[in-house]
């Protein structure tokens, strides 16, 4: 039973245009989330969090958006550049330490 | 570079043999972790220690076996593993528990024989 959940397993973007990556989550106690960022034989890089008070957060070209009535996120990259082609995981916390994470989805941004 | 270091990259292994992996962090950080991860799939919480204490084992079976010597380091012992606990294990830190973003290890890439 697979409580967060990217139905996307890849994306490919044109450079300089919005990526869009979605995720969903069935645990309504889950009250932190997170994007990692992982390059091939690299472990998961952290990139941006958002708690469930907020429903946007951003870091540069970074935006997370959290629709809590949905039970959805999305990381919004803007613009898209070449550099950030990796898997993207997001991750879903409720209880301290636990982190859930979504299958992934693999970004490919096109020169 | 990342602030999580974790040795070996590599490991090849049969079943009658003893092994550790190894992580090691200087972030002052409070909380550790062990995933696991196999091909396609995400990163599966093994063991959280927090404060050089074991807080969570997501019921592991007891061929792995966690220690954390000190406050930087966490090791992971291997003992008569199965073909199927080939994966990748991901090591992470965090400057104490709850909300916090983890730092990851490039992980150690193990192969039972």
């Amino acid at each position: 039973d697979q409580q967060v959940k990217q139905n996307s397993p890849s994306l490919s973007v044109q450079e300089g245009r919005i990526s869009i990556l979605n995720c969903d989550y069935t645990n309504s106690m889950f009250d932190y989330f997170l994007w990692y960022k992982k390059y091939p034989a690299e472990g998961p890089t952290f990139l941006i969090s958002i708690s469930s008070i907020k429903d946007k957060n951003e870091d540069g070209r970074f935006t997370v958006f959290l629709n809590k009535s949905a039970k959805h996120l999305s990381l919004h990259i803007v613009p898209s550049q070449p550099g950030d082609s990796a898997v993207y995981f997001c991750a879903a916390s409720g209880l301290p330490y636990k982190y859930i994470f979504g299958t992934g989805t693999r970004l490919k941004v096109l020169a | 570079d990342t602030e999580v270091t974790q040795t070996p990259k590599h490991l090849v292994m049969g079943m009658t043999n003893k092994k550790s992996l190894k992580c090691e962090q200087h972030m002052g950080h409070r909380a550790m972790y062990w995933y696991k991860q196999k091909a396609k799939k995400p990163p599966e919480l093994m063991f959280v220690y927090s404060y050089e204490k074991l807080s969570i084992n997501e019921s592991v079976p007891s061929r792995f076996s966690p220690e954390c010597p000190n406050s930087s380091l966490l090791n992971l012992h291997l003992h008569a593993l199965q073909p199927e606990d080939s994966a990748l294990y991901l090591c992470a830190s965090s400057q104490r528990g709850g909300v916090q973003p983890q730092h990851f290890g490039d992980g150690t890439r193990l192969s039972i024989l």
